[in-house]
C-alpha cells in the first residue's frame, strides 16, 4: 500500500538557518503530495502541495519539488523564524484519504 | 465560523461516561473525517464520510460510535471509554469525494480518559 517515510526529529535549528526535512513516499502512478503543519495546540494546516512530477510548491517562504525519479517531497526553507516552530508532516493522496508521515517537530532558537 | 470548528476543545471523562464530540465544517464540503492523534503515533484515520455516507471504518472499537446527519456536520459519540484512548480527536473535510484533494482540519478536542 501507499506510504510516507519523514526523518525521524526533533530538528532544532538556530533563528536564520537553512531547514531541510526529507519525505520519501511508495505508491503506484502519480500521487498528490502535501506538507502540512501543526503549530502548537492546533489542527493541522495545508502548508503547500503539488500534484504532479516537477511540480514545485511554495507557501511563506517554504518550497517543495515532486521529484517523481527518487519518490520525494523534500521541505525546504532558505531562512527558518522561531514562529516556525511546529510539527511538519508530509502526506499523500490517490484516490484515497490523505496518507501521513509520522511527522517532524522543528524548534527554532533565537 | 469559518473553516471547521471542533467543540469542546477540551475534555475530562471517566470510564463509564458518555460524551460527544462535535465536528461543523463552513466550507460547503462533501467528505469529513475523524482522526484519532497520540503522542508519538502517527496520525490514525478513524472514519470516513462522504456525502454523509461512512465509506471507512479503520477497525475502531465500538466505544467509538460516529454520526453524519448532514454534509456539514459530523459526531464523535464515545462510551465506556479506556485510559488509552485519552488523545487529540481531529476532525477534517473535503472538497471532493472522500480521498481525493487536500483536507482541511479543525483544531481538534483535547480528550483525557481518567
Amino acid at each position: 500500500g501507499n506510504s510516507v517515510t519523514q526523518m525521524e526529529g526533533p530538528v532544532t535549528l538556530s533563528e536564520e538557518a537553512f531547514l531541510t526535512i526529507n519525505c520519501t513516499y511508495t505508491a503506484t502512478g502519480y500521487p498528490s503530495l502535501f506538507w502540512y503543519v501543526q503549530y502548537p495546540g492546533e489542527g493541522l494546516q495545508l502548508l503547500l502541495k503539488a500534484t504532479k512530477a516537477d511540480d514545485k510548491g511554495s507557501n511563506k517562504g517554504f518550497e517543495a519539488t515532486y521529484r517523481k525519479e527518487t519518490t520525494s517531497f523534500h521541505l525546504e526553507k532558505g531562512s527558518v523564524q522561531v514562529s516556525d516552530s511546529a510539527v511538519y508532516f508530509c502526506a499523500l493522496s490517490q484516490n484515497t484519504p490523505l496518507v501521513f508521515g509520522k511527522g517532524t517537530r522543528l524548534s527554532v532558537i533565537a | 465560523e469559518t473553516g471547521v470548528t471542533q467543540t469542546p476543545r477540551h475534555l475530562v471523562m471517566g470510564m463509564t461516561n458518555k460524551k460527544s464530540l462535535k465536528c461543523e465544517q463552513h466550507l460547503g464540503h462533501n467528505a469529513m473525517y475523524w482522526y484519532k492523534q497520540s503522542a508519538k503515533k502517527p496520525l490514525e484515520l478513524m472514519f470516513v464520510y462522504s456525502l454523509e455516507e461512512r465509506v471507512e471504518n479503520n477497525s475502531v472499537p465500538s466505544r467509538f460510535s460516529p454520526e453524519c446527519p448532514n454534509s456539514s456536520h459530523l459526531f464523535l459519540h464515545l462510551h465506556t471509554l479506556q485510559p488509552e484512548d485519552s488523545a487529540l480527536y481531529l476532525c477534517a473535510s473535503s472538497q471532493e469525494k472522500a480521498g481525493v484533494g487536500e483536507q482541511y482540519f479543525g483544531p481538534g478536542t483535547r480528550l483525557t480518559v481518567t
